[in-house]
């Protein structure tokens, strides 16, 4: 069974701070790799998709990385902003079944 | 990007009565539908998967009989909480997933039963 791991659970940074978000995952047999973000009483915005072929995904200040044999995934953001304030989901889904396994989620605060 | 809605955003009923959820793929077509349930401050759960034109598939402890699951069209899917109780209130967020980009989520719907 998957379980997801995200590390740390909570972190506060200032504004304009590069920082890194940690994901790992038991089963390395993992098909897809999807970042989300959650704001507080939302559903999820979709940030990045890292497919079984793929090693990483940018988008603008985002990256994701995704390394099946070590079980992790990271995603960077560079030079946070207030904005992007909000809990951030990673989820990995084994074989083609379509099932996302979630983890508990990191949530970020970006201090002005 | 592709969109899912929800309907309602948020409900609060009674005990024992039922509730029904709607999720709607907007500008795809999502043969397959999964709902998932969030309590505070925890993460998703999976509790069934819908398939258009079949029954779903509950995952483990999730009583289907409870949680009544209907994909009737290949743009909507519903789930009903029947004989609702307080324990029921959480968050009920849809998905749907479109091969080359992913999953999509509908904005979720705020259960509180009273």
């Amino acid at each position: 069974k998957q379980e997801v791991t995200q590390i740390p659970a909570a972190l506060s940074v200032p504004e304009g701070e590069n920082l890194v978000l940690n994901c790992s995952f038991t089963d390395s047999a993992i098909y897809n790799l999807q970042w989300f973000r959650q704001d507080p009483g939302k559903g999820l915005t979709s940030l990045l998709l890292i497919q079984s072929s793929q090693r990483e995904q940018t988008s603008g200040r985002l990256n994701a990385s995704l390394d099946k044999s070590s079980g992790r995934s990271t995603l960077y953001i560079a030079a946070s902003q207030p904005g992007d304030s909000a809990t951030y989901l990673c989820a990995g889904a084994g074989g083609s079944n379509y099932k996302l396994t979630f983890g508990k989620g990191t949530l970020l605060t970006v201090n002005p | 990007g592709a969109v899912v809605s929800q309907h309602p955003s948020w409900v609060i009923c009674k005990s024992g009565t039922s509730v029904k959820i709607e999720c709607r793929s907007l500008d795809f077509q999502a043969t397959t539908m999964f709902w998932y349930r969030q309590f505070p401050k925890q993460s998703l759960m999976l509790m069934a998967t819908s398939n258009e034109g079949s029954k779903a598939t509950y995952e483990q402890g999730v009583e289907k009989d409870k949680f009544l699951i209907n994909h009737a069209s290949l743009t909507l899917s519903t789930l009903t909480v029947t004989s609702a109780h307080p324990e029921d209130s959480s968050f009920y967020i849809c998905s749907a997933k479109i091969a080359t980009s992913g999953w999509y989520f509908g904005p979720g719907t705020r259960l509180t039963v009273t």
